[in-house]
């Protein structure tokens, strides 16, 4: 069975870069995509980007100038890193594995930008 | 890139059915057979209950159905029951290669 987990701070100060991995276990991180989502309290989820086992991102437009995403695969990781984080960027961050039908999710981790 | 159109909440009694409706346009849910549904209980991980439109994955109930017209994709449950109360959320990839996901609704069972 397939799973995910993110791991990273929860807490990332006003104009910093949030960092988060997302570690794959149950199942090989090659040949597959894998995306990153987000969700503010009280709001709807929203897609932040996905990366392919071979390296090629696609990013939401919104978030594009800020957003890296990376993998390692002698890890069975991949990363998220959003630059220059303000309130607004204060959500629960998902990691999940597929393009637009994401059958397997991490728990969620809940990232607060304050100073 | 705007988010998918829901409504805001559905309610139903048990036993009913309930539809969800979930708006786009012709770039995305219009153009793409890649329309997900998800039901998300807080605190917990969203679940994939349709893909491609009409696709049940494994395990998942055949009280959930999907359908699409034109720009307009629904999510179907049938005999509500109380275990069903949570927010549905669909999804549509878009002709930007991006994914869209729609604003969300609520479903009470009463």
């Amino acid at each position: 069975q397939v799973q995910l987990q993110e791991s990273g701070p929860g807490l990332v100060k006003p104009s910093e870069t949030l960092s988060l991995t997302c570690t794959v276990s149950g199942g090989s991180i090659s040949n597959y995509f894998w995306t990153w989502i987000r969700q503010p309290a009280g709001k709807g989820l929203e897609w932040i980007g996905r990366i392919y086992s071979s390296g090629s991102t696609n990013y939401n437009p919104s978030l594009e100038s800020r957003v890296t995403m990376s993998l390692d695969k002698s890890k069975d990781q991949f990363s998220l890193r959003l630059s220059s984080v303000t309130a607004a960027d204060t959500a629960v961050y998902y990691c999940a594995r597929g393009v637009s039908s994401l059958g397997y999710w991490g728990q969620g981790t809940l990232v607060t930008v304050s100073s | 890139q705007s988010a998918l159109t829901q409504p805001a909440s559905v309610s139903g009694s048990p036993g009913q059915s309930i539809t969800i409706s979930c708006t786009g346009t012709s770039s995305d849910v219009g153009r793409y057979n890649y329309v997900s549904w998800y039901q998300h209980h807080p605190g917990k991980a969203p679940k994939l209950l349709i893909s491609e439109v009409t696709n049940r994955p494994s395990g998942v109930s055949n009280r959930f159905s999907g359908s699409k017209s034109g720009n307009t994709a629904s999510l179907t449950i049938s005999g509500l029951q109380a275990e069903d109360e949570a927010d549905y959320y669909c999804s549509s990839y878009t002709s930007s290669s991006a994914v869209l996901f729609g604003g969300g609704t609520k479903l009470t069972v009463l």
